[in-house]
């Protein structure tokens, strides 16, 4: 699976929107980008994923550049219980096995 | 719906001592995940069942590290004899099917603490 990489840290407002980088430059035509949240002492999240369209839930959007080299998660108004370590996964369509790297740990302020 | 059941929460034992790990995943869920989490890591993963079959433990330490899944739903996580290094957060996940379509998410539990003194 091709590898990511996160900043290890960001900040963000109480309200405000939350964008979180993923850079991806390996990534091949059949793998996705998934992002999955850990809130301290609780096991990973899932959060949302796609393949090369921009994705939008109840939690987030997914938006991933024209060259699939780069993705950004974002959380239209982050509150306090996102304060969350976030990790950006590449996986391969038909492999179930997450590889997990360090994320981001984003700290969420009044 | 039932999440993951892990238990127990936490457990602290001396080096060279044995200890087990609980898992019951969610209903209905074929494939069964344990990850080890070191502090300040992202999780790692240990093995993987599909059912009651093993899929995956490449990273398995074999000489002191066990797991089962007798009859295709709970699981076991055994470690014997502990070592220092062992002291991390041992998660259990599940999915539905882990045909791995683009669709499959992980469901993961709470978590085992360990510390090995």
């Amino acid at each position: 699976d091709a590898k990511t990489t996160q900043p290890p840290s960001m900040d963000c407002a109480e309200g405000r929107a939350a964008n979180l980088p993923c850079n991806h430059s390996t990534i091949s035509g059949n793998e996705y980008v998934y992002w999955y949240r850990q809130i301290h002492s609780q096991g990973p999240q899932y959060i949302i994923h796609g393949l090369k369209n921009n994705e939008t839930n109840e939690m987030a959007s997914l938006i991933i550049t024209e060259d699939r080299k780069s993705s950004t998660l974002i959380l239209p108004h982050a509150t306090l219980r996102d304060t969350a370590v976030y990790y950006c996964i590449v996986r391969v369509a038909f492999s179930s096995t997450l590889t997990f790297g360090k994320g981001t740990m984003l700290l969420v302020s009044p | 719906e039932a999440g993951v059941a892990q238990s127990p929460r936490y457990k602290i034992i001396e080096k060279r001592q044995s200890v087990a790990f609980w898992c019951n995943p969610i209903s209905g869920h074929a494939t069964l995940y344990w990850y080890q989490q070191i502090l300040g890591q992202g999780p790692k993963l240990l093995i993987q069942f599909q059912n009651n079959g093993v899929v995956d433990d490449s990273q398995l330490p074999k000489d002191r590290f066990s797991a089962e899944r007798l009859k295709g739903v709970d699981s076991t996580l055994k470690i014997q004899p502990a070592k220092l290094e062992d002291s991390a957060v041992y998660l259990c996940a599940s999915s539905l099917g882990g045909t791995g379509g683009a669709y499959e998410k992980l469901f993961f539990g709470s978590g085992t603490q360990l510390s090995v003194l």
